[in-house]
C-alpha cells in the first residue's frame, strides 16, 4: 500500500507570512496532485505535477515534484486569509492512474 | 456550468437500514470514482465505474457495499445493513475519459454526502 505523509498536520500563521507544506512517500508516483478542501465541500484541484523535478506556479503558490517522484512541496508566498483551508496531496501509482492515494492533509489557518 | 452533483448532502440512517448515495457526473463525463473519508483519515479510493461497467472495485468492502453507473441516470453507491463504522463522508469524482495524467484528465470532485449512522 502506498502512503502519503503530509506535514505539518496543522499550521497557523499571520497574513503576509510565507509557508511551505510537504508531501512525502517511500513510493514512486506517476503524478501528484494538490487539492484544497473547504469545510463541507469537496476537494478542488490546484495543480498536477508529472515530471520529476517539475516546478509549477499558480499566482502565489509554487508546487514542486521531487526528482525521484516520491515527494512534493507547496510553497505559499505572502499568505492571505483566503488561503485558509485543508491542503491535500494525492498521488497516482504507476499503472493505476485513476486510483488516487490521498494524504491526510495540512490544515492551514491564515490570521488577518 | 454544473459540477459533480451529489445527493443527499446529509443522510442519517439507523443501524441495519440501507443507504443510497447518488452522484451525477459533470456534463460530458462518463467516468465516475467513489472515495470515502473517515474521521481523521485521508480520502480512500473505493470504486471506479464507467457507464454500465465496474472497472475497479478493489477499495470496496467485500460485503454490504455495491456501486452501479447505469446507462441512464446517476451513479449509485449502496450500503446495505449499515453499521456505525460506515459513518463517513462519501465523495464522488468524475472525468471525461479515464483519469490518465498524460492525457490531462483530472478528477473533479463533488461536495460529498455525509452519512451518519445512529
Amino acid at each position: 500500500t502506498q502512503l502519503l505523509e503530509q506535514s505539518p498536520q496543522f499550521l497557523s500563521i499571520q497574513e503576509g507570512e510565507n509557508l511551505t507544506v510537504y508531501c512525502n512517500s517511500s513510493s514512486v508516483f506517476s503524478s501528484l496532485q494538490w487539492y484544497r478542501q473547504e469545510p463541507g465541500e469537496g476537494p478542488v484541484l490546484l495543480v498536477t505535477v508529472v515530471t520529476g523535478g517539475e516546478v509549477k506556479k499558480l499566482k502565489r503558490l509554487t508546487f514542486q515534484f521531487g526528482d525521484a517522484r516520491k515527494d512534493s512541496s507547496l510553497h505559499i508566498t505572502a499568505a492571505q486569509p483566503g488561503d485558509t483551508g485543508l491542503y491535500l496531496c494525492a498521488g497516482s501509482p504507476p499503472g493505476s492512474n485513476y486510483k488516487l492515494t490521498f494524504g491526510k492533509g495540512t490544515l492551514l489557518t491564515v490570521n488577518p | 456550468n454544473a459540477g459533480v452533483m451529489q445527493n443527499p448532502r446529509h443522510l442519517v440512517r439507523r443501524r441495519g437500514q440501507e443507504a443510497r448515495l447518488r452522484c451525477s457526473p459533470m456534463k460530458g463525463h462518463s467516468h465516475v470514482y467513489w472515495y470515502r473519508q473517515l474521521p481523521e483519515e485521508g480520502l480512500k479510493f473505493m470504486v471506479y465505474l464507467q457507464k454500465e461497467n465496474i472497472i475497479d472495485e478493489s477499495g470496496m468492502p467485500k460485503e454490504r457495499f455495491s456501486a452501479e453507473f447505469p446507462k441512464e441516470g446517476p451513479s449509485i453507491l449502496r450500503i446495505q445493513q449499515v453499521v456505525r463504522g460506515d459513518s463517513a463522508a462519501y465523495f464522488c469524482a468524475s472525468s471525461p475519459q479515464s483519469s490518465g495524467w498524460k492525457d490531462n484528465q483530472p478528477q473533479h470532485f463533488g461536495d460529498g454526502t455525509r452519512l451518519s449512522i445512529l
